[in-house]
Parts: structure tokens; sequence; C-alpha cells
């Protein structure tokens, strides 16, 4: 069975600061997915990573693969208040497409 | 159309009455799914529709009834609820895993959500 960790749970940063959450799971698998969930909305999704040391950046968010240690990191570069939510790691394995989600990281951000 | 969209936005029912959540997609995607997220939890999957035919059903109870009419259309049928049901319910849609060049991925997209409420 799949499990997939996330950590930490909870997050306070100041604005300005650099943080990193990661994301280990215990099965192969080469497809990992990050979401932000804003209280109360849906999940949006941020970035898809499909190979092993694959790293994609969006604004002061970039996220990494490594499949060899099954462990992905969502790296903030100095944060701003905008970035306070909840960030999901969810990763597949095999043949299955469907998702299996971490407990979530939720970050909040301090001016 | 690239969204995912939910119908009613938030739904407050009694335990006796029977409702329906409602999810459109336009995205020619053939794989839609039903989720619920309690607060504070990551979502917890509850059935998928694959070609408008039911894929998976986690042990779902009776109580909750998915329907798709069509390849954009997902509804779910409530009935005789508990107030444990009470969750935001979120839709998904996605393509059937597709092929990039790095492999196939399944990225699925998700519906604003029905914030439920069971009295």
């Amino acid at each position: 069975e799949l499990k997939v960790e996330q950590n930490p749970l909870f997050l306070s940063m100041q604005e300005g600061k650099n943080y990193t959450i990661y994301c280990n799971y215990s099965t192969t698998s080469d497809r990992l997915y990050w979401y932000r969930q804003d209280p109360g909305k849906s999940l949006e999704s941020l970035f898809v990573l499909l190979s092993n040391g694959a790293v994609k950046q969006e604004g002061r968010l970039m996220a990494s693969l490594d499949t060899k240690a099954r462990l992905s990191t969502l790296h903030i570069t100095a944060a701003v208040h905008d970035l306070s939510a909840t960030y999901f790691c969810a990763v597949e394995s095999g043949g299955s497409y469907i998702p299996t989600f971490g407990r979530g990281t939720s970050l909040i951000v301090h001016p | 159309d690239t969204e995912v969209t939910q119908t009613p936005k938030h739904l407050v029912m009694g335990m006796t009455n029977k409702k329906s959540l409602k999810c459109e997609q336009h995205m020619g995607h053939r794989a839609m799914y039903w989720y619920k997220q309690k607060a504070k939890k990551p979502p917890e999957l509850m059935f998928v529709y694959s070609y408008e035919k039911l894929s998976i059903n986690e042990s779902v109870p009776s109580r909750f009834s998915p329907e798709c009419p069509n390849s954009s259309l997902l509804n779910l049928h409530l009935h005789a609820l508990q107030p444990e049901d009470s969750a935001l319910y979120l839709c998904a849609s996605s393509h059937e895993p597709r092929t990039s060049g790095r492999g196939s991925y399944n990225e699925q997209f998700f519906g604003p959500g029905t914030r439920l409420t069971v009295l």
C-alpha cells in the first residue's frame, strides 16, 4: 500500500524567509503532483513531476522529484503573505492512476 | 472552457432530505471523480467514473449514489445522510492517463466544491 508523508504539517514563517516542504512516499513512483488549497476553496494544481530529477518553478515556488530517494520537495523562496495556504502532494504508483494524497502542509506567512 | 463547475456551492439538508450535487466539465475529460474532504484533512476518494462507467467505489455507504448521465456531467445523489457526512465535496476530472515525453500521467482538475451541512 502506498503511503505518502508530508512534513511539516504546520509551518509558520515570516515574509522574506525561505523554507522547504517535504513529501516522502513508500513505493516506486514517477508521477507526483503538488496542489494548493486556500481555506474553504478547491485544490489548484501547481506542479506535475514525472521523472527523476524533474524540477519545476513558478514564481517563488520550486518543486523537485528524486525518485530514488522517494522524495519530493516544495521550496519556498522569499515567502509572501499570499502564499499562505495548505499544500498537498499526491503520488501515483505503478498502474494505478488514482493519487494518494499526503496529509497536507498548512502554511502561514506572517508580515 | 478549462474549468470544472459544481452546484450548489453550499447545501444544508436534514437527515430525511434527498438532494443532489452536480458537477460539469467541458474539457473533453473521460474520467470524473467525487472526493469528500473534512476540515484540515486531505481529500478522500469516493467514486471514479471512466468513460461514463463507474470504475471505482471506495466502499462508500449507499446513502451516496453517483450518476454519470453523459461524459460532461456527474451527479451525486444524497439520501438519509448523517451529520458526520458534513464536509466539502469535490468533483474532479482528468483525461484518461496521457502520455508525455516523460511518461504517462493523470493530472486531475478540481471543481470549487460544495460545502454540505447535514443537520
